[in-house]
Protein backbone atom coordinates (compact mmCIF):
# COMPACT_ATOMS: atom_id res chain seq x y z
CA UNK A 1 0.00 0.00 0.00
CA UNK A 2 2.03 2.82 -1.52
CA UNK A 3 -0.30 5.78 0.06
CA UNK A 4 -0.02 9.37 -1.82
CA UNK A 5 2.70 8.94 -4.43
CA UNK A 6 4.08 12.20 -6.21
CA UNK A 7 6.35 12.44 -9.03
CA UNK A 8 8.69 13.72 -9.85
CA UNK A 9 10.35 14.73 -6.52
CA UNK A 10 12.88 17.60 -7.77
CA UNK A 11 12.62 19.45 -10.44
CA UNK A 12 14.45 22.66 -12.22
CA UNK A 13 13.18 24.41 -14.17
CA UNK A 14 13.42 28.01 -16.36
CA UNK A 15 11.77 30.88 -16.13
CA UNK A 16 8.90 30.21 -18.72
CA UNK A 17 8.95 26.69 -19.26
CA UNK A 18 5.64 23.90 -18.29
CA UNK A 19 5.49 21.20 -16.51
CA UNK A 20 3.34 19.03 -14.37
CA UNK A 21 3.25 17.38 -10.98
CA UNK A 22 1.22 13.78 -10.57
CA UNK A 23 0.07 12.94 -7.65
CA UNK A 24 -1.31 9.12 -7.43
CA UNK A 25 -2.96 7.86 -4.68
CA UNK A 26 -4.48 4.31 -3.88
CA UNK A 27 -6.25 4.62 -0.75
CA UNK A 28 -9.70 5.02 -2.61
CA UNK A 29 -10.26 8.19 -1.48
CA UNK A 30 -12.60 11.04 -2.93
CA UNK A 31 -10.93 13.99 -1.85
CA UNK A 32 -7.09 15.50 -3.11
CA UNK A 33 -5.73 18.64 -2.60
CA UNK A 34 -2.16 20.44 -3.45
CA UNK A 35 -0.42 22.61 -1.07
CA UNK A 36 2.62 24.97 -1.51
CA UNK A 37 5.08 25.07 1.48
CA UNK A 38 7.27 27.92 2.01
CA UNK A 39 9.34 28.80 4.99
CA UNK A 40 7.23 30.45 7.27
CA UNK A 41 3.88 30.47 5.83
CA UNK A 42 2.85 26.97 6.09
CA UNK A 43 0.87 25.14 3.52
CA UNK A 44 -1.21 26.89 1.59
CA UNK A 45 -3.84 25.63 -0.68
CA UNK A 46 -3.64 25.56 -4.10
CA UNK A 47 -6.32 23.91 -5.52
CA UNK A 48 -8.49 21.04 -4.52
CA UNK A 49 -10.86 18.35 -6.24
CA UNK A 50 -13.95 16.53 -4.26
CA UNK A 51 -14.36 14.00 -6.83
CA UNK A 52 -13.20 12.91 -10.34
CA UNK A 53 -13.99 15.52 -12.86
CA UNK A 54 -14.26 18.29 -10.49
CA UNK A 55 -11.91 20.84 -9.25
CA UNK A 56 -12.09 24.52 -7.39
CA UNK A 57 -9.55 26.58 -6.28
CA UNK A 58 -7.76 27.08 -2.77
CA UNK A 59 -6.22 30.23 -1.44
CA UNK A 60 -3.00 30.85 -4.07
CA UNK A 61 -4.47 29.36 -7.33
CA UNK A 62 -3.27 32.16 -9.24
CA UNK A 63 -0.49 30.46 -12.63
CA UNK A 64 -1.70 27.17 -11.56
CA UNK A 65 -4.24 24.51 -13.13
CA UNK A 66 -5.11 21.03 -12.14
CA UNK A 67 -7.17 17.84 -13.24
CA UNK A 68 -8.87 14.76 -12.25
CA UNK A 69 -9.62 12.29 -14.98
CA UNK A 70 -9.08 10.08 -12.55
CA UNK A 71 -10.01 9.68 -9.26
CA UNK A 72 -6.77 8.21 -8.06
CA UNK A 73 -4.72 10.75 -9.79
CA UNK A 74 -4.69 14.62 -9.47
CA UNK A 75 -2.25 16.41 -11.30
CA UNK A 76 -0.96 19.95 -11.43
CA UNK A 77 0.25 22.12 -14.08
CA UNK A 78 2.45 25.54 -14.55
CA UNK A 79 1.77 26.52 -17.28
CA UNK A 80 5.29 29.34 -17.10
CA UNK A 81 7.11 28.77 -14.30
CA UNK A 82 8.02 32.16 -12.29
CA UNK A 83 11.00 32.61 -9.68
CA UNK A 84 8.26 33.13 -7.34
CA UNK A 85 6.61 28.95 -7.70
CA UNK A 86 9.91 27.60 -5.95
CA UNK A 87 8.60 26.09 -3.05
CA UNK A 88 7.76 22.88 -2.06
CA UNK A 89 4.38 21.00 -2.64
CA UNK A 90 2.46 18.92 -1.05
CA UNK A 91 -0.04 16.44 -2.86
CA UNK A 92 -2.81 15.44 -0.02
CA UNK A 93 -5.70 12.85 0.08
CA UNK A 94 -8.62 12.31 2.22
CA UNK A 95 -11.72 9.71 2.51
CA UNK A 96 -14.14 12.62 3.37
CA UNK A 97 -13.75 16.21 2.32
CA UNK A 98 -16.70 18.22 3.77
CA UNK A 99 -16.08 18.36 8.11
CA UNK A 100 -12.90 16.87 6.21
CA UNK A 101 -10.88 13.22 7.83
CA UNK A 102 -7.23 13.44 8.37
CA UNK A 103 -5.11 14.27 5.54
CA UNK A 104 -2.27 11.78 3.64
CA UNK A 105 0.36 13.42 2.99
CA UNK A 106 3.08 12.76 -0.14
CA UNK A 107 6.46 12.68 0.65
CA UNK A 108 6.81 16.22 -1.21
CA UNK A 109 8.02 17.47 -5.06
CA UNK A 110 10.61 20.33 -4.30
CA UNK A 111 10.45 22.97 -7.18
CA UNK A 112 12.96 25.38 -8.03
CA UNK A 113 12.53 28.15 -11.02
CA UNK A 114 15.70 29.97 -11.88
CA UNK B 1 -11.86 34.01 3.14
CA UNK B 2 -10.95 31.87 6.13
CA UNK B 3 -7.79 32.39 7.99
CA UNK B 4 -5.93 30.29 10.61
CA UNK B 5 -2.81 32.31 13.01
CA UNK B 6 -0.39 29.94 14.93
CA UNK B 7 1.96 31.62 17.57
CA UNK B 8 4.84 31.22 18.39
CA UNK B 9 6.39 31.26 14.99
CA UNK B 10 9.88 29.49 16.75
CA UNK B 11 10.77 27.87 20.14
CA UNK B 12 13.35 26.37 21.83
CA UNK B 13 13.70 24.23 24.83
CA UNK B 14 15.46 22.44 27.05
CA UNK B 15 15.11 18.85 26.85
CA UNK B 16 12.63 18.24 29.50
CA UNK B 17 10.59 21.30 29.73
CA UNK B 18 6.97 22.10 28.23
CA UNK B 19 6.18 23.33 25.13
CA UNK B 20 2.70 25.08 23.99
CA UNK B 21 1.70 26.21 20.27
CA UNK B 22 -1.63 28.13 20.26
CA UNK B 23 -3.47 28.61 16.95
CA UNK B 24 -6.63 30.96 16.38
CA UNK B 25 -9.18 30.87 13.24
CA UNK B 26 -10.74 34.38 12.33
CA UNK B 27 -14.00 31.82 11.30
CA UNK B 28 -15.72 29.30 13.49
CA UNK B 29 -14.35 26.17 12.91
CA UNK B 30 -16.15 22.81 12.55
CA UNK B 31 -13.30 20.62 13.14
CA UNK B 32 -9.52 21.33 14.05
CA UNK B 33 -6.80 19.03 13.33
CA UNK B 34 -2.68 19.06 13.94
CA UNK B 35 0.07 18.21 12.25
CA UNK B 36 4.17 17.22 12.72
CA UNK B 37 6.48 17.57 10.27
CA UNK B 38 9.68 16.24 10.82
CA UNK B 39 12.44 18.10 9.43
CA UNK B 40 12.76 17.10 5.32
CA UNK B 41 9.73 15.02 5.81
CA UNK B 42 5.68 15.47 5.22
CA UNK B 43 2.62 16.36 7.16
CA UNK B 44 1.58 13.29 9.38
CA UNK B 45 -1.42 13.71 11.10
CA UNK B 46 -1.44 13.56 14.86
CA UNK B 47 -5.50 14.46 16.10
CA UNK B 48 -8.82 15.64 15.20
CA UNK B 49 -11.03 17.59 17.34
CA UNK B 50 -14.55 18.33 16.57
CA UNK B 51 -16.25 19.00 19.77
CA UNK B 52 -16.39 22.41 21.88
CA UNK B 53 -13.86 22.53 24.85
CA UNK B 54 -12.66 18.68 23.73
CA UNK B 55 -9.79 18.04 25.26
CA UNK B 56 -7.58 14.82 24.14
CA UNK B 57 -4.25 13.38 25.33
CA UNK B 58 -1.88 11.26 23.85
CA UNK B 59 1.10 10.54 26.05
CA UNK B 60 2.74 13.45 26.50
CA UNK B 61 0.80 15.54 24.07
CA UNK B 62 -2.38 17.64 25.38
CA UNK B 63 -5.11 18.87 22.78
CA UNK B 64 -7.73 21.55 23.22
CA UNK B 65 -10.30 22.66 21.65
CA UNK B 66 -11.52 26.08 21.99
CA UNK B 67 -15.36 26.45 23.55
CA UNK B 68 -15.97 28.98 20.88
CA UNK B 69 -14.16 26.60 18.26
CA UNK B 70 -12.36 29.34 17.17
CA UNK B 71 -9.32 28.72 19.11
CA UNK B 72 -7.12 25.73 19.93
CA UNK B 73 -3.54 24.63 21.33
CA UNK B 74 -0.91 21.58 21.93
CA UNK B 75 0.64 21.23 25.20
CA UNK B 76 3.41 18.54 25.22
CA UNK B 77 4.64 17.84 28.33
CA UNK B 78 8.57 17.20 29.37
CA UNK B 79 10.13 17.47 25.75
CA UNK B 80 12.26 15.09 24.42
CA UNK B 81 14.38 15.12 21.29
CA UNK B 82 12.16 12.79 19.61
CA UNK B 83 9.66 16.31 19.37
CA UNK B 84 11.63 18.49 17.00
CA UNK B 85 9.43 19.02 14.34
CA UNK B 86 7.14 21.39 13.60
CA UNK B 87 3.68 21.61 14.29
CA UNK B 88 0.98 22.24 12.08
CA UNK B 89 -2.96 23.76 13.34
CA UNK B 90 -5.55 22.83 10.38
CA UNK B 91 -9.31 24.10 10.14
CA UNK B 92 -12.17 23.47 8.61
CA UNK B 93 -14.98 25.63 8.30
CA UNK B 94 -17.11 23.00 7.45
CA UNK B 95 -16.51 23.24 3.59
CA UNK B 96 -14.03 21.26 1.73
CA UNK B 97 -11.12 22.75 2.53
CA UNK B 98 -8.58 22.76 5.19
CA UNK B 99 -6.41 25.61 5.98
CA UNK B 100 -3.29 25.25 7.61
CA UNK B 101 -1.64 27.77 10.13
CA UNK B 102 2.13 28.73 9.55
CA UNK B 103 3.19 26.32 12.51
CA UNK B 104 5.56 26.49 14.80
CA UNK B 105 9.28 24.70 14.53
CA UNK B 106 10.25 23.30 17.85
CA UNK B 107 13.79 23.09 18.90
CA UNK B 108 14.70 20.55 21.53
CA UNK B 109 18.19 21.13 23.47
CA UNK B 110 19.94 17.82 24.75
Amino acid sequence: NAGVTQTPKFRVLKTGQSMTLLCAQDMNHEYMYWYRQDPGMGLRLIHYSVGEGTTAKGEVPDGYNVSRLKKQNFLLGLESAAPSQTSVYFCASSFSGRETGELFFGEGSRLTVL
Amino acid sequence: GQQVMQIPQYQHVQEGEDFTTYCNSSTTLSNIQWYKQRPGGHPVFLIQLVKSGEVKKQKRLTFQFGEAKKNSSLHITATQTTDVGTYFCAGSDGGFKTIFGAGTRLFVKA
